[in-house]
């Protein structure tokens, strides 16, 4: 099983430029999440899709927006890329709803440097 | 302020040894803390969730515990291998009115030595 897949892997962007991250799941599960990992920090929740249809801002939306497409594909957005972006960003599945003991399943990550 | 403080940042030992990963935590109201797995170049990977009447659960050689009272947990590693050198993430999921809001603490990186 393939489980939650992001693309790409790696990227470098100039500081304006946009870009879009990809995510799918092949679990069949209702939430979705995208994350952000910097060091010495904890992940960060940047935003969520509790369920198809649904999206909401986390700790840190500042700068991104996300499209829930249907419910294997949540995508993450950067209109214009700044350096503060540069993190290794994370997508996330979970087939129960945030706040009722959701395992959650990680993709390998997008590391993402701007420029 | 809610926070999660993982100890200590970093720990080395021999292979076959034990190790102990220390939590602590100042979430409130709380619903439940989790213990990942985070390779190195990897997502981070549950290994295992407790709400506060669970005070210990194991997942193979990983056994975790729960103090609600005093607002700690540990994982308990047993037997180390190689394989199981890297970070350690202690998360607190919230509830109330934040029901689902996840703290996460920065880690542990565990090195295994041969």
């Amino acid at each position: 099983n393939a489980g939650v897949t992001q693309t790409p892997k790696f990227q470098v962007l100039k500081t304006g430029q946009s870009m879009t991250l990809q995510c799918a799941q092949d679990m069949n599960h209702n939430s979705m999440y995208w994350y952000r990992q910097d060091p010495g920090m904890g992940l960060r929740l940047i935003y969520y899709s509790a369920s198809e249809g649904t999206t909401d801002k986390g700790e840190v939306p500042n700068g991104y927006n996300v499209s829930r497409l249907n419910k294997r594909e949540f995508s993450l957005r950067l209109e214009s890329a700044a350096p503060s972006q540069t993190s290794v960003y994370f997508c996330a599945s979970s087939e129960a709803r945030p706040g009722f003991r959701e395992k959650l399943f990680f993709g390998s990550g997008t590391q993402l440097s701007v420029l | 302020k809610n926070q999660v403080e993982q100890s200590p940042q970093s720990l080395i030992i021999l292979e076959g040894k034990n190790c102990t990963l220390q939590c602590n935590y100042t979430v409130s109201p709380f619903s439940n803390l989790r213990w990942y797995k985070q390779d190195t170049g990897r997502g981070p990977v549950s290994l295992t969730i407790m709400t506060f009447s669970e005070n210990t659960k194991s997942n193979g050689r990983y056994t975790a515990t729960l103090d609600a009272d005093t607002k700690q947990s540990s994982l308990h590693i047993t037997a180390s291998q190689l394989s199981d050198s890297a970070s350690y993430i202690c998360v607190v999921s919230a509830g109330g009115s934040t029901l689902g809001r996840l703290y996460f603490g920065r880690g542990t990186q565990l090195t295994v030595w041969p």
